[in-house]
């Protein structure tokens, strides 16, 4: 069974407009939630994350957003760039424990000039 | 600078060979991960180990086993590497629960 999920496997969007990205638990235990972008043959690599306690979070161009009692939260990007072409995975960690990070399927994004 | 470094880009072994992937950090972080990444279903997580000579089990640990037999360095194992286990593997390290995990560049396996 899924706990995270992705249901975009993909997402086109026009250079300089806004981008997107979903994503949706079922676990309510989840209390930590990060976004990792990922090129091909490379390791993902961390961009934003956010607690449960929060319902936002900036960093530049990336802002994430939690909607707990909808168990969802999303990814803006503005404005897109080319560079931002890539998979964004979204992860999720339960609270209270050492395990590893769940992740959803992933969502290629891209950027069109 | 943070870094996860995997011994291995590439690799190509014969099915039932005994592969080792090794990984190692240089963040002093207590919890060490090993994942594989395949098409369409994202990144799963094999085991992990959150201290010295501590492991745990991931989601599918079947056909692999790990070593740590020092904090830096965390080792995956495919006992008898079979086909199914082509795949591109990842390591990862976080300091603790709370923080974000940083992965190494990953090791593209294949099994022939």
């Amino acid at each position: 069974d899924q706990q995270v999920k992705q249901n975009s496997p993909s997402l086109s969007v026009q250079e300089g407009r806004i981008s997107i990205l979903n994503c949706d638990y079922t676990n309510s235990m989840f209390d930590y939630f990060l976004w990792y972008k990922k090129y091909p043959a490379e390791g993902p690599t961390f961009l934003i994350s956010i607690s449960s306690i929060k319902d936002k979070n900036e960093d530049g161009r990336f802002t994430v957003f939690l909607n707990k009692s909808a168990k969802h939260l999303s990814l803006h990007i503005v404005p897109s760039q080319p560079g931002d072409s890539a998979v964004y995975f979204c992860a999720a960690r339960e609270g209270g424990g050492a395990d590893g990070l769940t992740f959803g399927k992933g969502t290629h994004l891209i950027i069109q000039p | 600078d943070v870094k996860v470094t995997q011994s291995s880009r590439y690799l190509v072994k014969r099915t039932g060979e005994k592969v080792f992937l090794e990984c190692v950090q240089d963040m002093d972080h207590e919890n060490m991960f090993w994942y594989r990444q395949d098409p369409g279903l994202g990144l799963r997580l094999i085991y992990f180990s959150y201290d010295v000579k501590m492991k745990e089990k991931g989601d599918i640990p079947e056909g692999y086993s790990v070593s740590r037999e020092k904090k830096e360095r965390f080792s995956l194992i495919l006992e008898s590497a079979s086909t199914n286990q082509t795949s591109m593997y990842l390591c990862a390290s976080s300091f603790d629960k709370n923080t974000e995990a940083f992965f190494g560049q990953g090791t593209r396996l294949t099994v022939v």
